[in-house]
């Protein structure tokens, strides 16, 4: 079956580095994406991974996959307090563009 | 800014009326997803719209439906509204094939 999980609060310090996991079921998954929510607005697309790559840099983002263990981890280095927000971690197939979404964590960042 | 827009960006109903959500998707993308978010939930899947034809659908009932125009742009139809279909509906828009998915803004939907 379809399901993602992730935990739903992480509380850093401001300038830390944050760690947001998930996990997936769907082996079949091509790809693995981190959306980004603010209050009162819709998603935004940080970044994806292919399933056949294990990290992927961009800026301060890093994603790490472990496609045996179906974990999905986002990392963000330097946490700015624009960072508090929900983080989606989603899932989809290629060809395909139904995702499947966890229930978000929320990112807390204080001084 | 993803170039999606929907509106209206907030509406009430009365349960049982209907509501008519629209979507208008990036310029050069063929397809059109929407999601229902619920309070506290992450984004369910409703449907998808290639080149105007539905393209797999979640787990929602029939009164749930929608339109893709030439344009690509889309509607999300909900009829006979209950409590329960409260919720941020947001639009998906990519381009067939590849893996980007980018979201509009989302439209606040009270049922009252």
């Amino acid at each position: 079956g379809e399901d993602v999980e992730q935990s739903l609060f992480l509380s850093v310090r401001e300038g830390d580095s944050s760690v947001i996991n998930c996990t997936y079921t769907d082996s079949s998954s091509t790809y693995l994406y981190w959306y980004k929510q603010e209050p009162g607005a819709g998603l935004q697309l940080l970044t994806y991974i292919f399933s056949n790559m294990d990290m992927k840099q961009d800026q301060r983002l890093t994603v790490l996959l472990n496609k045996k263990d179906k974990h999905l981890s986002l990392r963000i280095a330097d946490t700015q307090t624009g960072d508090s927000a929900i983080y989606f971690c989603a899932e989809g197939a290629w060809g395909y563009n139904k995702l499947i979404f966890g229930a978000g964590t929320r990112l807390a960042v204080h001084p | 800014e993803t170039g999606v827009t929907q509106s209206p960006t907030h509406l009430i109903k009365t349960r049982g009326q209907q509501v008519t959500l629209r979507c208008s998707s990036q310029s050069g993308h063929n397809t059109v997803s929407w999601y229902q978010q619920a309070l506290g939930q992450g984004p369910q899947f409703i449907f998808q719209y290639y080149r105007e034809e539905e393209n797999g659908r979640g787990n929602f009932p029939p009164r749930f439906s929608g339109l893709q125009f030439p344009n690509y742009s889309s509607e999300l139809n909900v009829n006979a509204l209950e409590l329960d279909d409260s919720a941020l509906y947001l639009c998906a828009s990519s381009e067939r094939g590849l893996p980007e998915a980018f979201f509009g803004q989302g439209t606040r939907l009270t049922v009252v």
